[in-house]
């Protein structure tokens, strides 16, 4: 079975600061991780992905995430925030060895950048 | 240009009604997805399809139907069988594994 959580349904973050959107997961073999930004109305976009490999996985608009094995998390990271951040951010994993090829979403976070 | 197009972006629908959202994709996926999104619940999968002329039912297809007669159209029908049908309808492609490419979306009220 996988799962995928994302703890916190609002991160407040001041433009210019760093800001951090939290996810775990949970597989029972490898893990495939990412992460999509929703804007209000739209579609997701493809942020970034681990595969395998570094665990610091650059992507899209400045953001990036680490891969920790041992905590079994995949937190999206951003140096500084900007206002245009503002959105909701979903996590999703699918496990690589389960058989299965659907990735599981988490129930997404909402990013407020304030200026 | 390559990507994936839902129709129509806005569709109401009356009690008792089947309606049917358009997904196509040109990326040349092998893989497509009907997602269903309301507020606070993240996206649930309704059906996926692997390969044309198969598909399979994800966590909550009961009330919706699907075709998979060619590669790149993938369309869902709503039917009256669904309860509670208002929603934001997302489909999706990909390379078997890969990350997915979503559309923009199609909302559908019921009236």
């Amino acid at each position: 079975a996988q799962s995928v959580a994302q703890p916190e349904d609002q991160v407040n973050v001041a433009e210019g600061n760093p800001l951090t959107v939290k996810c775990t997961y949970s597989v029972s073999g490898n893990p495939y991780l990412f992460w999509y930004v929703q804007y209000p109305n739209r579609g997701l976009q493809f942020l970034l992905k681990y595969i395998t490999g570094d665990n610091l996985v650059k992507g899209s608009y400045g953001f990036e995430a680490e891969f920790n094995k041992s905590q079994t998390s995949f937190h999206l990271k951003k140096p500084s925030a900007l206002v245009s951040d503002s959105a909701l951010y979903f996590c999703a994993v699918r496990d690589v060895t389960g058989g299965s090829y659907i990735p599981t979403f988490g129930r997404g976070t909402s990013l407020i950048v304030h200026p | 240009d390559g990507g994936i197009t839902q129709s129509p972006k806005y569709l109401f629908r009356k009690e008792g009604q089947n309606v049917t959202l358009s997904c196509e994709q040109n990326l040349n996926h092998d893989a497509m997805y009907w997602y269903r999104q309301d507020p606070g619940q993240g996206l649930r999968l309704i059906y996926y399809s692997q390969i044309v002329n198969d598909f399979q039912k994800g966590d909550i297809a009961e009330g919706y139907s699907v075709s998979r007669e060619k590669k790149e159209s993938f369309p869902l029908t709503v039917t009256s069988a669904q309860k509670n049908p208002t929603a934001f309808y997302l489909c999706a492609s990909s390379e078997i594994g890969q990350g997915a490419f979503f559309g923009p979306g199609t909302r559908l009220t019921v009236l």
